[in-house]
C-alpha cells in the first residue's frame, strides 16, 4: 500500500481483556517495528521484525505482550490480560532495511484505551 | 548504551520568532540522527536526517547540523509559523545494521498568531 496501516484506530477495552492491534507495512518494505507512545512520554520500543531473522523483542515489557510476523508482510501485536498502564498510543513503522540511513515511515497508530 | 536527550517543552513561541530545539545524543561511533514531526491528529513523519559528522539536515525551513565533538543534533528554523505547532522528536539510528532507533521524549512546540 501508498503508507502503514494500523487498526483499529481506537480501541477501548476493559482491564483483564485481550486486544490485538494490526500493522500493515509498505509493500516490499522488510524491517517492521512496534513502538509505543505514552502520554507525557517519548517513543517506547517494543519489538523489531527484519526480514526472517529472529525479532528484536528487547523492548516487551512483560511476558503479556507479544507479536508476530506473517509471511514477511503483516504484523500483529498482542497483548493479553490488560491492564490500565498498557493504555498508550502503539505505533507500527516500516523502513525498507535495516540500515543506519533507512527511513521510518509511520502509521498512524492505534490508540488503546483499559478502563 | 545508545540515548537520546531532548529539551522539555513545551516550548512557546509568537509566529515569525526564532526556533531552537536541543537535542544531545550518547552512541559509539558514527549514528545517523533525525527529526521526526506529529503534528495534532497525526502520524509521525520524517522532518529531516543526517548520516555522518558536519552533514546538515533541512527541510521546510528547518535545519539541523551533525555535531560530533559535542554529540548534539539541533533543531533551527529562523522564522516559525503557527503551522510548526507539533511534536518534534530527535532520534538515532546505531551504526550497527539492523538496530532500531531511539527516540528521544519529544518537545512541544506551540507558536501563537
Amino acid at each position: 500500500g501508498a503508507g502503514v496501516s494500523q487498526s483499529p484506530s481506537n480501541k477501548v477495552t476493559e482491564k483483564g481483556k485481550d486486544v490485538e492491534l494490526r500493522c500493515d507495512p509498505i509493500s516490499g518494505h522488510t524491517a517492521l517495528y512496534w513502538y509505543r507512545q505514552s502520554l507525557g512520554q517519548g517513543l517506547e520500543f517494543l519489538i523489531y521484525f527484519q526480514g526472517n531473522s529472529a525479532p528484536d523483542k528487547s523492548g516487551l515489557p512483560s511476558d503479556r505482550f507479544s507479536a508476530e510476523r506473517t509471511g514477511g508482510s503483516v504484523s500483529t501485536l498482542t497483548i493479553q490480560r490488560t491492564q490500565q498502564e498498557d493504555s498508550a498510543v502503539y505505533l507500527c513503522a516500516s523502513s525498507a532495511g535495516g540500515s543506519g540511513a533507512n527511513v521510518l515511515t509511520f502509521g498512524a497508530g492505534s490508540r488503546l484505551t483499559v478502563l | 548504551g545508545n540515548s537520546v536527550t531532548q529539551m522539555e517543552g513545551p516550548v512557546t513561541l509568537s509566529e515569525e520568532a526564532f526556533l531552537t530545539i536541543n537535542c544531545t545524543y550518547t552512541a559509539t561511533g558514527y549514528p545517523s540522527l533525525f527529526w521526526y514531526v506529529q503534528y495534532p491528529g497525526e502520524g509521525l513523519q520524517l522532518l529531516l536526517k543526517a548520516t555522518k559528522a558536519d552533514d546538515k539536515g533541512s527541510n521546510k525551513g528547518f535545519e539541523a547540523t551533525y555535531r560530533k565533538e559535542t554529540t548534539s543534533f539541533h533543531l533551527e528554523k529562523g522564522s516559525v509559523q503557527v503551522s510548526d505547532s507539533a511534536v518534534y522528536f530527535c532520534a538515532l539510528r546505531p551504526m550497527e545494521y539492523g538496530n532500531k532507533l531511539v527516540f528521544g521524549a519529544g518537545t512541544i512546540l506551540r507558536v501563537k498568531s
